[in-house]
């Protein structure tokens, strides 16, 4: 399967405690995004990159979220110091940004989080 | 980006047309339309998306207005796997940041029956 994915697909952690996520986008593609996504609402944008670079935070990413893409391919969302209000969706879309031209995001299946 | 209106919910016949509208009367001209459905549980899943030429794929149309402040997705044939919520987003295409990522609303519910 050539498609973004993201592990782990599910976690259950207790308040209080640090989380990461992992996404791998789709081979070669430049733009790597972050949202969120609780119950019966659209997905939210987080942050998203360009190769390595973190080019936009949400107002929603608070200072115990942080994002990184090391080497322009996979990426890690880590929450410290989780709350119940984190229990949410998180979804990664990634993308090849040619410049001047459209661009389509894909997104994985998302890791399902919830905060006891 | 331009807000869309979508209805909250529909309902289609198993082998019937869907016809999905979408509102979006302040886009701006270099705004694109973009169609993603989210199965439940899954991810998003881009469908398709255009300017203000109809496209069509294998997925499904995409009937943009000549004023380009409303469009409809069209599955032709709708079946139960198309259950899901349908998402209308218009956005600008650009390679600057702050113009790309993806504001979602509400979307329509779509519900496909036998």
């Amino acid at each position: 399967d050539t498609g973004v994915s993201q592990d782990p697909r599910h976690k259950i952690t207790k308040r209080g405690q640090n989380v990461t996520f992992r996404c791998d986008p789709i081979s070669e593609h430049n733009r790597l995004y972050w949202y969120r996504q609780t119950l019966g609402q659209g997905p939210e944008f987080l942050t998203y990159f360009q190769n390595e670079a973190q080019l936009e935070k949400s107002r929603l990413l608070s200072d115990r979220f942080s994002a990184e893409r090391p080497k322009g391919s996979f990426s890690t969302l880590e929450i410290q110091r989780t709350e119940q209000g984190d229990s949410a969706m998180y979804l990664c879309a990634s993308s090849l940004a040619m410049g001047g031209g459209q661009e389509t995001q894909y997104f994985g299946p998302g890791t399902r989080l919830l905060v006891l | 980006d331009a807000k869309t209106t979508q209805p909250p919910s529909m309902d289609c016949a198993e082998g019937r047309a869907a016809n999905l509208p979408c509102n979006h009367s302040t886009i701006s001209g270099n705004e694109y339309v973009y169609w993603y459905r989210q199965i439940h549980s899954q991810g998003p899943q881009y469908i398709i998306h255009g300017l203000k030429n109809n496209e069509t794929n294998e997925m499904a149309s995409l009937i943009i207005t000549e004023d380009r402040k409303s469009s409809t997705l069209i599955l032709p044939h709708a079946t139960l796997r198309d259950t899901a919520v349908y998402y209308c987003i218009v956005r600008v295409a650009g390679f600057s940041g702050g113009y790309n990522k993806l504001i979602f609303g509400a979307g329509t519910r779509l519900a496909v029956h036998p």
